[in-house]
């Protein structure tokens, strides 16, 4: 089963610009979670989608925004881009529709986003 | 809100040491703990988790107690290898209304010198 892939992995950009960035979950999986890491803050939650609804957002300013789409695929999208936005940016998914592994969340490696 | 609390890296010892990272968690009820690992370049793996107070996680030689009575969940591992250095990530599960967050603590560094 192929895991939870996001795309691109890299990414360059300069400040005031938009980025999006994108993350299919695994296969049957249906609730998508994003999450920043950086060196100062660490992890921190951004934000949960399941059935294209966001269910839960963390503590993060309005030009963080993300969605979820039909097949469970979801973007985050961030605008007006400051330098403090450079991180790893990590999605996750969960199956979400019980069972006893629902609770357990699957990573992808993550998109290197660097703002200049 | 919840919190997790990790020790302070980073941890270097030799190949075949004792290893044990410390995690205490501050929450409402009893929540779900885990320890993630990252490795170089990659993203977050689940190494072990506990659901309910006294359980015992354990994995790949690792192994967690969740101790509700010190709000402990510290990580061992009796012969460290050098495959693993990485860093360590210690994290609570935060359900409200059904969406579910993970709260992590601030990841500790682990070298294996061979």
């Amino acid at each position: 089963k192929a895991g939870v892939t996001q795309t691109p992995r890299y990414l360059i950009k300069t400040r005031g610009q938009q980025v999006t960035l994108s993350c299919s979950p695994i296969s049957g999986h249906r609730s998508v979670s994003w999450y920043q890491q950086t060196p100062g803050q660490g992890l921190q939650f951004l934000f949960e989608y399941f059935s294209e609804t966001q269910r839960n957002k963390g503590n993060f300013p309005g030009r963080f925004s993300g969605r979820q789409f039909s097949n469970s695929r979801s973007e985050m999208n961030v605008s007006t881009l400051e330098l403090g936005d450079s991180a790893l940016y990590l999605c996750a998914s969960r199956w979400a529709s019980g069972g006893p592994t629902y609770n357990e969340q699957f990573f992808g490696p993550g998109t290197r986003l660097t703002v200049l | 809100g919840d919190s997790v609390t990790q020790m302070e890296g980073p941890v270097t010892l030799s190949e075949e040491a004792f290893l044990t990272i410390n995690c205490t968690y501050t929450a409402t009820g009893y929540p779900s703990l885990f320890w993630y690992v990252q490795y170089p370049g990659e993203g977050l793996q689940l190494l072990l988790k506990a659901t309910k107070a006294d359980d015992k996680g354990s994995n790949k030689g690792f192994e967690a107690t969740y101790r509700k009575e010190t709000t402990s969940f510290h990580l061992e591992k009796g012969s460290v290898q050098v495959s693993d250095s990485a860093v360590y990530f210690c994290a609570l599960r935060e359900l409200e209304r059904g969406a579910q967050k993970l709260v992590f603590g601030q990841g500790t560094r682990l070298t294996i010198n061979p």
